[in-house]
């Protein structure tokens, strides 16, 4: 079973329109969260990182929100654009004093259409 | 502002051949990474370097190998292909590597081998 469990699997929303993709996670101890925009055949980009203090985060449209104790976080795009479409990936890391333990969810699709 | 920096972007090669991914990290960042991405998969960490010092090392086969080198630039060297590293492969880098560390990541290389 997947340590970081993403919902839905793929969406498809109207130009102009507000969404929520969400992501909850069982990976323990807990260092941060990070929600990455991936369009097809590029590099992961990042939109925000929050450690365990921290429950919600912006980015322009983006907004993430974290609840640590029930280990859920969702990003919520604001007024869609076309150039949203791609894929939507939660990224959770575990303190071992390195970034390379992370773990990823398998994404969130997200077309958005005239 | 200078990303990372991955060549060459696409890469087709033949069973039992070698391939030599490159990877230039944003200038100043000392710490490098090297995921390994399947067609509708999630990245899987392979290895990652800090200081030119292998760092931590994932699901890297023993076929493949990899350095950084004194400008903090990293080579993945690839012997022996199989049908099954067709991938993209996606090089991250970050300032250093602790585990709150943004990860920026390349555009990946495509490697295809038939």
């Amino acid at each position: 079973k997947n340590q970081v469990e993403q919902s839905p699997q793929s969406l498809i929303i109207l130009e102009g329109k507000n969404c929520t993709l969400q992501c909850n996670y069982t990976v323990s101890p807990f260092s941060n969260l990070r929600w990455y925009k991936q369009d097809t055949g590029r590099g992961p980009v990042s939109l925000t990182i929050m450690t365990f203090s921290e429950n919600t985060k912006s980015n322009g449209r983006y907004t993430a929100t974290l609840d640590a104790d029930t280990k859920q976080s969702s990003l919520h795009i604001t007024a869609s654009q076309l150039s949203d479409s791609a894929s939507y990936i939660c990224v959770v890391s575990r303190p071992t004093g390195t970034a390379s333990k992370l773990t990823f969810g398998t994404g969130t699709r997200l077309q958005v259409t005239l | 502002a200078a990303g990372v920096i991955q060549s060459p972007r696409h890469l087709i090669k033949e069973k039992r051949e070698t391939a030599t991914l490159k990877c230039y990290p944003i200038p100043r960042h000392d710490t490098v990474y090297w995921y390994q991405q399947g067609p509708g998969q999630d990245p899987q960490f392979l290895i990652s370097f800090y200081e030119k010092m292998q760092s931590d090392k994932g699901s890297i086969p023993d076929r493949f190998s990899a350095q950084q080198f004194s400008d903090y630039h990293s080579e993945l060297n690839m012997s022996s292909l199989e049908l099954g590293d067709s991938a993209l492969y996606f090089c991250a880098s970050s300032l250093d590597r602790g585990a709150n560390s943004p990860l920026h990541f390349g555009n990946g290389t495509r490697l295809t081998v038939t």
